[in-house]
């Protein structure tokens, strides 16, 4: 059965100081480990897709990086704004995804 | 690109009445989507799989003649919440497969909708 976990369950960050999201990761078969960010009240927003050991993608202050059990998300410079639930999740062969518990953060000013 | 709207954004209903959301792909065809659940402070879980043009299949526990699943149309699934009770009060989320992706290889990425927030008096 595949499982996605995420640590730490809560990260409280204040402005400026970076840090990391872990994503570790036992499917059968990897067809891409996805992370997303969800606002509340408010359905996840895709943020990256990861599909191989060393990929790497960017966006703004965040980077997903990828080994063959783990993903990390760093934020770099954190702004207010960053602070929301980040998902990671796996997609099995019926394409279902099985998600982690997420990691909130919250980026004080 | 990659969209997907819900509709609508909130409701309210009274217990016993029947609900219709619609979850729609406005960029890209979808074959497979997905409805989920959330409830506060908690991970989504997974509803049913939509399949365009036959029957959906749900997740153990999920009563499929209360959750009614339809995806006539590659861009169009909705979930109909019937004889709706405060307990089915939450948040449900649709999800849509982009089945348009063309390569060797099948899209397993999933875009979401931005939800909608039922509330049964």
């Amino acid at each position: 059965e595949d499982q996605v976990t995420q640590s730490p369950e809560a990260l409280r960050l204040q402005e400026g100081e970076s840090s990391s999201l872990n994503c570790s990761y036992t499917v059968s078969g990897l067809r891409g480990l996805f992370w997303y960010r969800q606002d509340p009240g408010k359905g996840p927003e895709f943020l990256f897709t990861l599909y191989s050991a060393g990929e790497e993608k960017e966006k703004e202050r965040l980077k997903a990086t990828l080994t063959k059990k783990e993903s990390f998300l760093h934020i770099t410079a954190p702004k207010p704004e960053d602070s929301a639930t980040y998902l990671c999740a796996a997609p099995g062969v019926d394409y279902k995804l099985s998600f982690g518990a997420g990691t909130t953060v919250t980026v004080r000013a | 690109g990659a969209v997907v709207s819900q509709h609508p954004s909130r409701v309210i209903c009274k217990s016993g009445t029947s609900v219709k959301i619609e979850c729609r792909s406005l960029d890209f065809q979808a074959t497979t989507m997905f409805w989920y659940r959330q409830f506060p402070k908690q991970s989504l879980m997974l509803m049913a799989t939509s399949n365009e043009g036959s029957k959906a299949t749900y997740e153990q526990g999920v009563e499929k003649d209360k959750f009614l699943i339809n995806h006539a149309s590659l861009t169009l699934s909705t979930l109909t919440v019937t004889s709706a009770h405060p307990e089915d009060s939450s948040f449900y989320i649709c999800s849509a497969r982009d089945s348009s992706r063309t390569g060797p290889l099948p899209s397993y990425e999933q875009y979401f909708g931005p939800g909608t927030r039922l509330t049964v008096t």
